[in-house]
């Protein structure tokens, strides 16, 4: 079945350091890929997204390019934030219909960013 | 996209009492799922909330446990039936038009069970 493995947290950086989160994943087909974040307390927010092979996605000085040949989905930022600490999740869908809409998630990375 | 109004944002229950968790989306969606995150974890899918019938259930979750309804394309309800301490989680609703282009999720409900 689909999985997502994505790199164990937590991690710990001072602002504005580079961030690198990884995430590779396992589906038949070709899957669309998402970054969801959760700040403390709150639902997730979909922070970024990837439709096919080679597209980027990028909001908010995240980016992360959808790598086909190595089914990877890395998240980067290149100045990290106090306010970007929050947990990051990886996810796919296969969206075409059925039970291939469902998300299936990473186990989520815990970002802590000090000043 | 949609935004998801999900109530209630938080509870405290008794264990053997049951609680009804409600999701209205602002616009017509093709897909309702519903969620359980469990404290410090990822999300696991509980299931997938369909128009006009029944649920279809994951693994390890069943209709008499947690009741879904969904009576029309912007609105569906998640009962955790009969309590334990061990349902204490926070369930969140998502929904999405096709898939492909993201998939919103609810602010959560954050549930304890005493």
């Amino acid at each position: 079945g689909d999985s997502v493995t994505q790199m164990e947290g937590p991690v710990t950086l001072s602002e504005e350091a580079f961030l690198t989160i990884n995430c590779t994943y396992t589906a038949t087909g070709y899957p669309s890929l998402f970054w969801y974040v959760q700040y403390p307390g709150e639902g997730l927010q979909l922070l970024l997204k990837a439709t096919k092979a080679d597209d980027k996605g990028s909001n908010k000085g995240f980016e992360a390019t959808y790598r086909k040949e190595t089914t990877s989905f890395h998240l980067e930022k290149g100045s990290v934030q106090v306010s970007d600490s929050a947990v990051y999740f990886c996810a796919l869908s296969r969206g075409s219909g059925g039970s291939n809409y469902k998300l299936t998630f990473g186990k989520g990375t815990l970002l802590t960013v000090n000043p | 996209s949609a935004v998801i109004s999900q109530k209630p944002s938080r509870d405290i229950c008794q264990r053997g009492t049951s609680l009804t968790i409600q999701c209205q989306v602002d616009s017509q969606v093709t897909m309702m799922f519903w969620y359980r995150q469990q404290p410090g974890q990822s999300l696991t899918l509980i299931a997938t909330a369909n128009q006009g019938s029944e649920a279809t259930y994951e693994s390890g979750f069943v209709i008499d446990k947690f009741p879904i309804s969904r009576p029309n394309l912007t609105f569906s309800t998640l009962t955790v039936s009969n309590m334990s301490p061990e349902d204490s989680s926070i369930y969140l609703c998502s929904a999405t038009g096709t898939g492909q282009y993201g998939y919103t999720f609810g602010s959560g409900t954050r549930l304890t069970v005493v």
